[in-house]
């Protein structure tokens, strides 16, 4: 069966970094893009970028170029979303997802990580 | 890029049909076969309904189905059920070699 697990819920200060995790089982993790999804509360899903694991290509959404690092570890199966200084504005709850190939549909959604960032 | 437009809310009765539409641009929807639809229920992930414009994942109701004429994009959703009643967001591939989601609409059931 395949599984995305996301690590869970963050309350964090502005400013501080962070570093989510997308875990995957029951498929071969190398050979699937990851992609990961913002939702801000009450919004819509908006693309954040996309990880190939198998040789950690990354291409990045316009608005988040530069605001986020992608990452993956094909070792064990994980892929990351961080922050190097978070703001209020990046509380929200991020998803990750499966996808065949680069232009291919998410076929499967982890559960999602809810973020806070308050002072 | 800018999000794939959809009308914010849609509706319709039990047993009826309804049609939600996405429209973009030729760098998105109309350059590619690649969208997609998903269902979300509140405070869960979404879930894919439709790819490739007009497939049907396993386990999907053939109730739903998708089409795409030029830049504009469409699912609909037939003999309308309570369970039915979510949010629906469209999905493009993109020139940009990402993806850009419409900003949902919501599908109430009478």
């Amino acid at each position: 069966e395949v599984q995305l697990v996301q690590s869970g819920a963050e309350v964090k200060k502005p400013g501080e970094s962070l570093k989510i995790s997308c875990k995957g089982s029951g498929y071969s993790f190398s050979s699937y893009w990851i992609g990961w999804v913002r939702q801000m509360p009450g919004k819509g899903l908006e693309w954040m970028g996309i990880i190939y694991p198998g040789d950690s290509d990354t291409k990045y959404s316009p608005s988040f170029q530069g605001q986020v690092t992608i990452s993956a570890d094909k070792s064990i199966s994980t892929a990351y979303l961080q922050w190097s200084s978070l703001e209020a504005s990046d509380s929200a709850m991020y998803y990750c997802g499966r996808l065949r190939d680069i232009a291919a549909a998410v076929d499967y959604w982890g559960q999602g990580t809810l973020v806070t960032v308050s002072s | 890029q800018s999000a794939l437009t959809q009308p914010a809310s849609v509706s319709g009765s039990p047993g009826q049909s309804i049609t939600i539409s996405c429209t973009g641009t030729s760098s998105d929807i109309g350059g590619y076969n690649y969208v997609s639809w998903y269902q979300q229920y509140p405070g869960k992930a979404p879930k894919l309904m439709i790819y490739d414009v007009s497939n049907r994942p396993s386990g999907v109701s053939n109730r739903f189905s998708g089409s795409k004429s030029g830049n504009t994009a469409s699912l609909t959703i037939s003999g309308l059920q309570a369970e039915d009643e979510a949010d629906y967001y469209c999905n493009s591939y993109t020139s940009s070699s990402t993806g850009v989601f419409g900003g949902g609409t919501k599908l109430t059931v009478l």
